[in-house]
């Protein structure tokens, strides 16, 4: 069955540090993954997407995801973390299979201390 | 200009109440979708509309009415609220339904109570 794992709940940063947040998938065919941030009391924006080509993503406010076939990962990162970035991190991947969809993981709420 | 809208924002409500959430979107798309965001954040697909067809129905109770007057809005009938169904409401369009890779536009969600 097509999944998307987030195994990181909660992840708590100081501002300037990096950050690495991860996800997992199980998809049969080529997937298409995409990171959405959810600001509090906000809707989901879309951060970066990948389908084919370079996997390595850049997307907007400074994040970037790279994209591990072989071991079917989809990991967001950013070089230097800002107090703004507090938010909630989704991965997503889209299924074409049948009717498409997108399926999410469970989430990952970032903390950034100052 | 808001993209995606949804109305209310926030709905409190009685158990066996009917409720109505509205969703507009201002972006020219084909096909649109409900989620269901429950307390621990998972959000899970409920419908899909495209040029107004029911697409996506995922084994969601009888009691939730997807309605799609035309392309522009999709709203979201519940009848006889339970406990069960307090969530965060999602609506989303997106311009293609047979288009994998097109991303999705998110509405700011309707915070549901159920009491």
């Amino acid at each position: 069955a097509q999944s998307v794992t987030q195994p990181d709940i909660h992840i708590t940063v100081s501002e300037g540090a990096s950050l690495e947040l991860r996800c997992n998938y199980s998809y049969g065919a080529t997937p298409y993954l995409f990171w959405y941030v959810q600001s509090p009391g906000q809707g989901l924006q879309l951060l970066l997407k990948y389908f084919s080509g370079d996997t390595l993503v850049q997307g907007i406010k400074g994040f970037e995801a790279e994209f591990k076939r072989s071991q079917s990962s989809f990991n967001l990162r950013k070089p230097s973390v800002h107090w703004s970035d507090a938010a909630e991190y989704f991965c997503a991947v889209g299924t074409t299979s049948g009717t498409y969809k997108y399926i999410f993981g469970t989430g990952t709420r970032l903390k950034v201390l100052a | 200009d808001t993209a995606v809208s949804q109305t209310p924002k926030y709905l409190v409500t009685q158990m066996g109440n009917d409720k109505s959430i509205k969703c507009e979107q201002n972006l020219g798309h084909d096909t649109m979708y409900w989620y269901k965001q429950d307390s621990k954040k998972f959000l899970k697909i409920m419908f899909s509309y495209n040029n107004k067809e029911l697409i996506i129905n995922e084994t969601v109770p009888n009691r939730f009415s997807p309605k799609s007057p035309d392309k522009a809005h999709l709203n979201l009938h519940i009848n006889s609220l339970e406990l069960g169904d307090s969530a965060v409401y999602f609506c989303a369009s997106s311009p293609d339904l047979a288009g994998p890779q097109e991303t999705q536009y998110f509405g700011p969600g309707t915070r549901l109570l159920v009491l």
